[in-house]
């Protein structure tokens, strides 16, 4: 199956640090997205990303699908966004929508 | 207006017995999930209803029954529950282009 690596993984970061997250994946994919699981166990939908560029506030992402890779970068950090941050894949076969996911990025942000 | 929503958020119980956890979505999505988050924070896919129908059974033992009684509900029913079923379950639902999104999660404790 498709193997995703996620790195760092573990961030410490001082409030208002800058920083990038990176995902590679084995294999070509139709769906990738970015996940924020925040310490209280919710996951959230930061970008559905499997191509391109995209921004959302602090947070943007970007996919370069032919090289198999995806980075999110996040800047001014504050303490709410630490957390685990995960990226997922799909190669979507026809078989119906199955992500798999990386083992996450763990994100401290400090005052 | 919650869009995923899973209950109960916490279950404890004894070894072989019985528990459900029910998910509802009101996003319209017609494809609904089961995904469980181990002790590593390890995230995978159990099974995968589009429509009611089931699509995807990732090898789960038989104790874990899932059951869509229409497009917008889910549920999963664990028999004889064992030590290694303690984890956080993840209800989830996607758009037709695979974008994923999850409920709250239960947190089960297998004691």
């Amino acid at each position: 199956g498709i193997q995703v690596e996620q790195s760092p993984p573990d961030l410490i970061l001082q409030e208002g640090a800058n920083s990038t997250l990176r995902c590679n994946f084995s294999d070509s994919v139709n769906n990738l997205q970015w996940f924020h699981q925040n310490p209280w166990g919710q996951l959230i939908n930061l970008f559905y990303i499997p191509s391109g560029t995209k921004q959302n506030g602090r947070l943007s992402a970007t996919t370069v699908a032919t090289e198999r890779y995806s980075l999110l970068y996040i800047s001014s950090s504050q303490t709410t966004d630490s957390g685990v941050y995960f990226c997922a894949v799909d190669l979507f076969t026809g078989g119906g929508n199955k992500l798999t996911f990386g083992t996450g990025t763990q994100l401290k942000v400090e005052l | 207006d919650t869009a995923v929503s899973q209950t109960p958020k916490y279950l404890v119980t004894q070894m072989g017995n019985d528990k459900s956890i029910k998910c509802e979505q009101n996003l319209g999505h017609d494809t609904m999930y089961w995904y469980k988050q181990d002790s590593k924070k390890f995230l995978k896919i159990m099974f995968s209803y589009n429509n009611k129908e089931l699509i995807i059974n990732e090898t789960v033992p038989n104790r874990f029954s899932p059951k869509s009684p229409d497009k917008a509900h889910l549920n999963l029913h664990i028999n004889s529950l064992e030590l290694g079923d303690s984890a956080v379950y993840f209800c989830a639902s996607s758009q037709p282009n695979g974008e994923l999104f999850f409920g709250e999660g239960s947190r089960l404790t297998v004691l």
